[in-house]
């Protein structure tokens, strides 16, 4: 079977770190994705991880652990705009590169 | 530019009614998807497709129907057999590990 698993909610002040964890089970993996959704907009991408270790990338950062199924997205120096769903995927290892998706984190940044 | 043009934006149904969402894309990807996102939710695959003339059904593709004529070209029928179609709709095209989603198409019954 096929699950990814996402806090719901977060909340966090401007100006913090924030760190939303991703947990998954599926049959195949070839690569974790986060995104960033703005209600109503589509997906855009933040990172990309298919080995082991910390993607660093401006003030977003992605881990991933394979053996543990385990990745985490953290959010440095938190502005207003961050404001926003983080969406954890998954690619499949099949031919079709499909992208399975979790239900989203919503994050709510106040001042 | 390239990208991924889905149209109409906002598309209302008549319970009863098919409805066709528009997916064009022109990156040259071989590979497009259609996803389904409910308030609050992730996206749930509903139909994909590797080339032309092939597609597969995803996690939730009863009640829709696809057609890959053309490479470019990638369109989501939502039939009446769809008993809950109010969503938004995302078509995405990928070539090694890049994706790209179009703006959405928001479905609603009326």
């Amino acid at each position: 079977g096929q699950n990814i698993d996402q806090p719901t909610e977060m909340t966090a002040t401007e100006g913090a770190i924030v760190q939303i964890n991703c947990t998954y089970q599926t049959s195949g993996f070839n690569g974790l994705f986060w995104y960033q959704q703005h209600a109503g907009e589509a997906p855009t991408f933040l990172s990309y991880n298919v080995l082991d270790g910390l993607e660093e990338k401006g003030r977003f950062s992605s881990f991933l652990s394979r053996s543990k199924g385990y990745s985490y997205l953290l959010l440095k120096e938190l502005q207003m705009k961050d404001s926003a769903s983080y969406l954890c995927a998954v690619r499949d290892s099949g031919g079709y590169n499909k992208l399975i998706f979790g239900a989203g984190t919503r994050l709510a940044v106040h001042p | 530019d390239g990208g991924i043009t889905q149209s109409p934006k906002y598309l209302f149904r008549k319970e009863g009614q098919n409805v066709t969402l528009s997916c064009e894309q022109n990156l040259n990807h071989d590979a497009m998807y259609w996803y389904r996102q409910d308030p609050g939710q992730g996206l749930r695959l509903i139909y994909y497709s590797q080339i032309v003339n092939d597609f597969q059904k995803g996690d939730i593709a009863e009640g829709y129907s696809v057609s890959r004529e053309k490479k470019e070209s990638f369109p989501l029928t939502v039939t009446s057999a769809q008993k809950n179609p109010t969503a938004f709709y995302l078509c995405a095209s990928s070539m090694d590990y890049g994706y790209t989603f179009g703006s959405g198409t928001r479905l609603t019954v009326v």
